[in-house]
């Protein structure tokens, strides 16, 4: 089973600044399949990013994906009140599909 | 846009079977090449993929529930059920139904609100 190692736990900012998550996977998967969601209090995850890089529908340009093999990364460009929230990396290219442990992102 | 929403009992005792139902709406499964599948979030395991059936009833389960695990697809009623047997207070958990891509069976595109389902004596 792959293990999807996210960091930081948590990662306090302002609005308006730029938000750098990671996930580190305990081994290659052998594809992009991997996604990012986004996760609010009492609401279901919503994708962001799928194949690594591909923003999903009704995503805004300030998300960005990248990495390949067993380093990715989600990139906010300029944090908005509404992206305060839990963010998961999952990999979907080797059954099990595992999620991390998930990313707080907070306002400072 | 398709709608996904999750029903079922919120309390399954010990070790009876858990059942859940997804209807979807706004989009048919039988007309759809998609995957679709369960995945549960609890505190102690986090998000965690439980399987996927594919429209034709091809399914696909997360080896460590595969033995206490079925999902099946009912197009005329456009809906999919998961079935998981003898549970534990470990399969507490909110319970979500998603449409998967029609290429990738583990990604979760759209997503039910989820189901709190606990298992209590």
């Amino acid at each position: 089973e792959i293990v999807l190692t996210q960091s930081p736990g948590t990662l306090s900012l302002s609005p308006g600044e730029r938000a750098t998550l990671s996930c580190r996977a305990s081994q290659s998967f052998g594809s992009s399949n991997l996604a990012w969601y986004l996760q609010k209090p009492g609401q279901a995850p919503r994708l962001l990013i799928y194949g690594a890089s591909g923003r999903a529908t009704g995503i805004p340009d300030r998300f960005s994906g990248s990495g390949s093999e067993t380093d990715f990364t989600l990139t906010i460009s300029r944090l908005e009140p509404e992206d305060f929230a839990v963010y998961y990396c999952q990999q979907y290219g080797s059954s099990p599909y595992t999620f991390g442990q998930g990313t707080k992102l907070e306002i400072k | 846009q398709l709608q996904l929403q999750e029903s079922g009992p919120g309390l399954v005792k010990p070790p009876e079977t858990l059942s859940l139902t997804c209807t979807v709406s706004s989009g048919s499964i039988s007309s759809s090449s998609h995957y679709w599948g369960w995945l549960r979030q609890s505190p102690g395991k986090g998000l965690e993929w439980i399987g996927n059936v594919y429209y034709s009833g091809s399914t696909y389960y997360n080896p460590s529930l595969r033995s206490r695990v079925t999902i099946s697809v009912d197009t005329s009623k456009n809906q999919f059920s998961l079935k998981l047997t003898s549970v534990t207070a470990a399969d507490t958990a909110v319970y979500y139904c998603a449409r998967g891509g029609s290429v990738n069976l583990g990604i979760a595109v759209y997503w039910g609100q989820g189901i709190l389902v606990t298992v209590s004596s």
